[in-house]
């Protein structure tokens, strides 16, 4: 069974860069066909997709954040990470990753992860 | 942008049955996929591809897709039912990007 895993700095000063780090567990991040995403959901609203990559590395990015976000994979270690650039207030959220199972639909996430950007 | 719109909330007694809505442009000629989501837990997916469901979801479970409108839809409701909605879809038109709806709260009387 696939296991998703989340982890990164809990807060973020305003205007830096947020990272975080999906680890994958149960099987290897680069067999099949499958695309990686990351989520968020800020406080009381609802979920906002950022992204995804493909093992071959190819990336979809949400048009209202493509300027800032990248998606990266790194299949030695069995990991896929988000960088989120210049972040306010607004990206306070909970992230979560997740993989796709059939035709876009994500069957697998992990549990989320809060990070807040506050100085 | 593609957009999906739900009904922020939908009531139902212990028992009936729950129909939660997802309209957009023609989103009959697209998949459309479901989320359960608890207070504190991560989302799960109820219903994808339109109508399947995934291994372990209760039959109860069902969806349906046509013209500009996809239902899920929950028959004999049970109080762990209560949780937000999100339908999904993937749109292709312009940009390539994964578009939720902004969900749905489901209350069981």
């Amino acid at each position: 069974q696939v296991q998703l895993q989340e982890s990164g700095p809990g807060l973020v000063k305003p205007s830096q860069t947020l990272s975080l780090t999906c680890t994958v567990s149960g099987g290897s991040i680069s067999s099949g066909s499958y695309y990686w995403s990351w989520i968020r959901q800020p406080a009381g609203k609802g979920l906002e997709w950022i992204g995804r990559i493909y093992t071959s590395g190819s990336t979809n990015y949400n048009p209202s954040l493509k300027s800032r976000v990248t998606i990266s994979v790194d299949t030695s270690k069995n990991q896929f990470s988000l960088k989120l650039s210049s972040v306010t207030a607004a990206d306070t959220a909970v992230y979560y990753c997740a993989r796709e199972s059939s035709d876009t639909a994500m069957g697998y996430w992990g549990q989320g992860t809060l990070v807040t950007v506050s100085s | 942008s593609y957009v999906l719109t739900q009904p922020p909330s939908v009531s139902v007694a212990p028992g009936q049955t729950a129909r939660i809505t997802c309209g957009g442009n023609n989103i009959g000629s697209k998949s459309v996929h479901w989320y359960q989501q608890k207070p504190g837990q991560a989302p799960v997916l109820v219903v994808y591809d339109d109508s399947d469901r995934p291994s372990g979801i209760p039959e109860r479970f069902s969806g349906s897709n046509s013209g500009n409108t996809a239902t899920l839809t929950i028959s004999r409701v049970e109080a762990g039912d209560e949780a937000d909605y999100y339908c999904q879809v993937w749109d292709s038109s312009s940009d390539h990007y994964v578009v939720f709806g902004g969900g749905t709260k489901l209350t069981v009387l």
